[in-house]
């Protein structure tokens, strides 16, 4: 139990819709960042949040977006959605400067069809 | 850009030692970690080298060497509880992502 929770855990959706994804983080990490994890894959990096900032991303779409809020908790949005976003999605948290050590969420599978 | 290498699967006798190996490029480098996920779950952190050595927790132990760009995982007294897919990531220097291998399936056979 990390202490990380993602909503929804399963979801569907069709091409071309849109998708939010949300996240609580550990209690007291102010630092947020999402990843891709196809199967039998790795996760990828998409991009972190600090202080309600993005101050980093990978090499994702500007159809990937997110937010972060006052309480530390995040969103991630995708727009136009491609058969190809079908993926596992991985919230992560950690304490600013131990950047190294993060703790997962569960995740949220999302399947486009 | 940073890319590691790890082999994609290992089995290994119940009560054994395994060790996975991980090679990596990158330009500047913080450290290397280690993360095991088994099969519908979230990736879990087992380890990290900041320095070079072997760092110890229990059954599990990981080494870096920074001037052969290596480090391996070292599980000891193996549980079938152990199979799962392990990870190494690393972050590099000026950046705040982690950069993950595409993982080693690990078979713990009785």
């Amino acid at each position: 139990e990390t202490g990380v929770t993602q909503s929804p855990t399963h979801l569907i959706k069709t091409r071309g819709q849109q998708v939010t994804l949300r996240c609580s983080s550990q209690s007291g990490h102010n630092t947020v960042s999402w990843y891709q994890q196809a199967l039998g894959q790795g996760p990828q990096f998409i991009f972190q949040y600090y202080r309600e900032e993005e101050n980093g991303r990978g090499n994702f779409p500007p159809r990937f977006s997110g937010l972060q809020f006052p309480n530390y908790s995040s969103e991630l949005n995708v727009n136009a959605l491609e058969l190809d976003d079908s993926a596992l999605y991985l919230c992560a948290s950690s304490l600013a400067g131990v950047e190294n050590t993060i703790y997962f969420g569960e995740g949220s599978w999302l399947t486009v069809v | 850009g940073q890319s590691l290498e790890q082999p994609s699967e290992v089995t290994a006798v119940e009560g054994a030692i395994v060790q996975i190996n991980c090679t990596y490029q990158t330009s500047g480098f913080y450290g290397l970690s280690w993360y095991q996920q088994h099969d519908g779950g979230a990736p879990t952190f087992l380890s990290y080298n900041g320095l070079d050595g072997l760092e110890e927790t229990g059954r599990f132990s990981s080494f870096l060497s920074r001037s052969d760009s290596y480090g391996y995982l070292l599980l000891q007294e193996l549980q079938m509880k152990d199979s799962a897919s392990y990870f190494c990531a690393v972050m590099g220097a000026g950046s705040y992502q982690l950069t993950f291998g595409k993982g080693t399936k690990l078979s713990v056979i009785p």
